[in-house]
């Protein structure tokens, strides 16, 4: 079993959408979690991190079950710049700081 | 404040070739890794640098991979002999002592190897 599986993409929506993401691991010590954004031939930067309790920011919501080893990212009102390839990401599989990432979920945004 | 510098960009080689690329991380982090990803997955940790020590290099192809930080700044991954599925993009990252926020990625070595 891979440490950290995400949904196939990709994933065509149009503008206005709302759109989820999810993600499963592995490892139940994994410590921290988070999404990070991918845009096409550049680096994954941090998106933002992913709380037991949820977490908003703006548009984005994030959700973390350690029950389940799930965790989500839920885009409302997708915008065109919003297309990218979202990674979800965790740590504690390798060592407290060391990231390790899914395989990435693509998004296309289209008017 | 100055991101993590990778060089070269671009780097086309034939197999059984090799290759060199270097990372300049942000200054202060102590903490290095390289992570390799291929086309359509995720980044791959291939070493993990604490100052100039090795913490995790568990997922490195020794036999032909080999990476240094002699002076707990600047590092340098070499490939010898490369093979045509070492074409990937080579991304450096750095981070702060412990801390698995503020990871700083810089903008990869996109490797062919034909």
């Amino acid at each position: 079993r891979k440490e950290v599986e995400q949904d196939p993409g990709p994933f065509n929506v149009p503008e206005g959408a709302t759109v989820a993401f999810n993600c499963t691991y592995s490892n139940s010590a994994s410590q921290s979690f988070f999404w990070y954004r991918q845009d096409c031939r550049k680096e994954p930067k941090l998106l933002m991190s992913v709380y037991s309790s949820g977490n908003e920011d703006g548009r984005f919501t994030a959700q973390l079950n350690r029950a389940s080893q799930y965790i989500s990212l839920l885009i409302r009102d997708s915008k065109l710049s919003d297309s990218a390839t979202y990674l979800c990401v965790v740590t504690g599989e390798r060592g407290y700081s060391t990231l390790t990432f899914g395989k990435g979920t693509m998004l296309l945004v289209s008017p | 404040e100055a991101g993590v510098a990778q060089s070269p960009r671009y780097k086309i080689i034939e197999k059984r070739q090799s290759v060199a690329f270097w990372c300049n991380p942000i200054s202060g982090h102590a903490t290095l890794y390289w992570y390799q990803q291929i086309l359509g997955q995720g980044p791959k940790l291939l070493i993990q640098f604490q100052n100039n020590g090795v913490v995790d290099d568990s997922q490195l192809p020794k036999d032909r991979f080999s990476a240094e930080r002699l002076k707990g700044v600047d590092s340098t991954l070499k490939i010898q002999p490369a093979k045509l599925e070492d074409s990937a993009v080579y991304l450096c990252a750095s981070s702060q002592t412990g801390s698995n926020y503020g990871y700083t990625f810089g903008s990869g070595t996109r490797l062919t190897v034909v």
